[in-house]
């Protein structure tokens, strides 16, 4: 059974048209919820990490939320040097320990 | 903020020879370390957690024996890919957890990946 669940899988842009990514969860007890920047050929590039619902964080166009269910990235007016997937993922405890678990990302293009 | 440096980015192998991937942390000490593998267009598949000077756990159907993974300092982990064959030509990325803030919370660095071709 996924544990995270990000939609849509991919989304087209025009430079500017604001939208959103989601990422939804169903683990319980919540150590954190992470969104990276990943480009192609590259490894995930750190953006926000959020811990309580109701938080926010905010880096020049993106802007990341949080409920107690999922999360949502929201990119306002977006260039096309925006354009990367982007991963979220959420810290489990397995055996004690705590492992991130990822989704399978949404892939983003902004067309200029 | 925290680097890890991952070294070589690209490497083409025969088939039935070995490579080894390696992991640095370049400004903290990492004591966890993570392996991911990708494929295109999907997303990273956990393959093992390794823990400074003990043995890796690797998560169910990867074969411990195909993939060393050896994190023997506080900077370094290595990824061994042992008699490689076509399938295992992947992307393969290493992430070392790291603590941040006054609360000393969880935070994961990633490495830069690399992209194994195995002929």
């Amino acid at each position: 059974e996924d544990q995270v669940t990000q939609s849509p899988e991919a989304l087209r842009l025009q430079e500017g048209e604001s939208s959103s990514l989601n990422c939804s969860y169903t683990v319980s007890g919540l150590r954190g919820l992470f969104w990276y920047r990943q480009d192609p050929g590259k490894g995930p590039e750190f953006l926000f990490t959020l811990y309580s619902a109701g938080e926010e964080k905010e880096k020049e166009r993106l802007k990341a939320t949080l409920t107690k269910k999922e999360s949502f990235l929201h990119i306002t007016a977006p260039k096309p040097e925006d354009s990367a997937t982007y991963l979220c993922a959420v810290q489990i405890t397995s055996g004690g320990s705590y492992i991130p678990t990822f989704g399978r990302g949404t892939s983003l293009i902004v067309h200029p | 903020g925290a680097v890890v440096s991952q070294h070589p980015s690209r490497v083409i192998c025969k088939s039935g020879t070995s490579v080894k991937i390696e992991c640095r942390s370049l400004d903290f000490q990492a004591t966890t370390m993570f392996w991911y593998r990708q494929f295109p267009k999907q997303s990273l598949m956990l393959m093992a957690t390794s823990n400074e000077g003990s043995k890796a756990t690797y998560e169910q159907g990867v074969e411990k024996d195909k993939f060393l993974i050896n994190h023997a300092s506080l900077t370094l982990s290595t990824l061994t890919v042992t008699s490689a064959h076509p399938e295992d030509s992947s992307f393969y990325i290493c992430s070392a957890r790291t603590l941040t803030g006054a609360g000393l919370r969880y935070g994961y660095t990633f490495g830069s990946g690399t992209r194994l071709t195995v002929v």
